[in-house]
């Protein structure tokens, strides 16, 4: 079955430290994102990724690099992770089309103390 | 810039009856795709239904259908026969073709409770 795998599951990092947040899919899809939740703005979305190699800014990239090495594999990277980066991570993946469906991975709960 | 707006913080129903979501969008774009998607309470979300702006029919599937008014830049979804397990948090997302953009814009969701 097509899956989009996230890892960790729970992460606690220390302020000013690095983090990567890493996402596996297997249904072979070209287009990958990345998507914050926080309570009251939904999902927001940070970066993706139209296949390997590439990486575009979201509507809130500040702070966060992104990586897609391969095309099952997309990161997520907080160089100097920050307080205000604790929120719970998306990963999904999609394609192909303008009407595609995104199909998302369980999340990654990060804590920056 | 391309927006969604879900005012509706949370509903409780009870079970068996109908319940619509509101979701209205704004958007330049001539062609554009409206969904919707499901959060359930571990955190999982799935896609539930889509609806194309140049169809004028409204999509359904399963239980599920929407209610798409065009002219008023309005998604509505509607759930017939709710049952406990449709309680969860809604988005609604729109996705434009400006631009070569495909970024899918989400709403703040609608928290559904259904009460036996």
């Amino acid at each position: 079955e097509a899956a989009v795998t996230q890892s960790p599951r729970n992460k606690v990092a220390v302020t000013g430290g690095k983090v990567t947040l890493s996402c596996n899919q297997t249904n072979n899809h070209n287009n990958m994102y990345w998507y914050r939740q926080d309570t009251g703005h939904g999902l927001r979305l940070i970066h993706y990724s139209y296949g390997a190699g590439s990486t575009e800014k979201g509507d809130i990239p500040d702070g966060y690099k992104a990586s897609r090495p391969s095309q099952e594999n997309f990161s997520l990277i907080l160089e100097l992770a920050t307080p205000s980066q604790t929120s719970v991570y998306f990963c999904a993946s999609g394609g192909p089309g303008s009407a595609e469906t995104l199909y998302f991975g369980s999340g990654t709960r990060l804590t920056v103390l | 810039a391309q927006k969604v707006t879900q005012t509706q913080t949370s509903i409780s129903v009870v079970e068996k009856t109908t319940v619509t979501m509101d979701c209205v969008y704004e958007t330049r774009d001539s062609s554009y795709f409206l969904f919707w998607y499901k959060q359930t309470a571990s955190g999982e979300i799935v896609f539930l239904i889509r609806q194309d702006s140049y169809k004028k029919e409204n999509a359904t599937v399963g239980h599920y259908s929407l209610n798409f008014q065009k002219p008023k830049s309005s998604i509505g979804l509607i759930i017939t026969a709710t049952q406990i397990e449709d309680s969860a948090v809604y988005f609604c997302a729109m996705r434009g073709l400006s631009s070569g953009s495909w970024q899918l814009i989400f709403g703040s969701g609608t928290q559904l409770t259904v009460m036996p």
